[in-house]
């Protein structure tokens, strides 16, 4: 079936500083890939998305690239900041209905 | 209401007690999923609704765990004789199919249900 892998970390960083998190994936069809948020105290909420292969998906300043060839759709930030503290979920779509997610990347940025 | 609801927002209950969780997707969305959430598990997929029936169950952990939905919207999914391991949170999300396309995308989450078995 589909599946999700994700760099699980937590991730520290300071702030201004370069993001990346990493996701592969597995899935049948042409997929649709997903990146959503969790901030603390909050529901999970769709960050950005891309459904078709060498499609950016961006969104407060996230980028991520839909890479076909490598099957992987990373997510990237210049400059991060103290409110984008969060965990962070990669999720592909493939030929079923059904959403799948990896296991969250914990996000902390320092002031 | 403007979003997805759910109840109660916590439940502590003894081992061996069944649960029942509730969920109130938004109005006029036909999808309906359920999804768990423990440390270090991230989000695991339990049963996908479509209307009333569900095309797919294969997250279920056991026999234990039955959902349903009636009327196309409010879903209930039921623990039974709960163990310590099913503690986690459970998410129900909404969404809407696009219009002209079957593919149902952007999904809506509600604030979770906090499950407790002591």
């Amino acid at each position: 079936g589909d599946s999700v892998t994700q760099m699980e970390g937590p991730v520290t960083l300071s702030e201004e500083a370069f993001l990346t998190i990493n996701c592969t994936y597995t899935a049948t069809g042409y997929p649709s890939l997903f990146w959503y948020v969790q901030y603390p105290g909050e529901g999970l909420q769709l960050l950005l998305k891309a459904t078709k292969a060498d499609d950016k998906g961006s969104n407060k300043g996230f980028e991520a690239t839909y890479r076909k060839e490598t099957t992987s759709f990373h997510l990237e930030k210049g400059s991060v900041q103290v409110s984008d503290s969060a965990v962070y979920f990669c999720a592909v779509q493939g030929g079923s209905e059904k959403l799948v997610f990896g296991k969250g990347t914990k996000l902390t940025v320092n002031p | 209401g403007a979003g997805v609801s759910q109840s109660p927002s916590n439940k502590v209950t003894e081992k061996g007690k069944d649960v029942e969780l509730r969920c109130d997707p938004i109005s006029g969305h036909t999808a309906l999923y359920w999804y768990r959430q423990s440390l270090g598990q991230g989000l695991e997929f339990l049963i996908y609704f479509q209307g009333n029936s569900a095309p797919d169950k294969s997250g279920l952990p056991s026999d234990r765990f039955s959902a349903e939905r009636t009327g196309g919207s409010v879903s209930t999914l039921t623990i039974q004789r709960t163990q310590q391991e099913d503690s986690a949170v459970y998410l129900c999300a909404s969404s809407s199919p696009h219009s002209g396309g079957a593919t149902n995308e952007k999904l809506f989450f509600g604030s979770g249900t906090q499950l407790s078995v002591l």
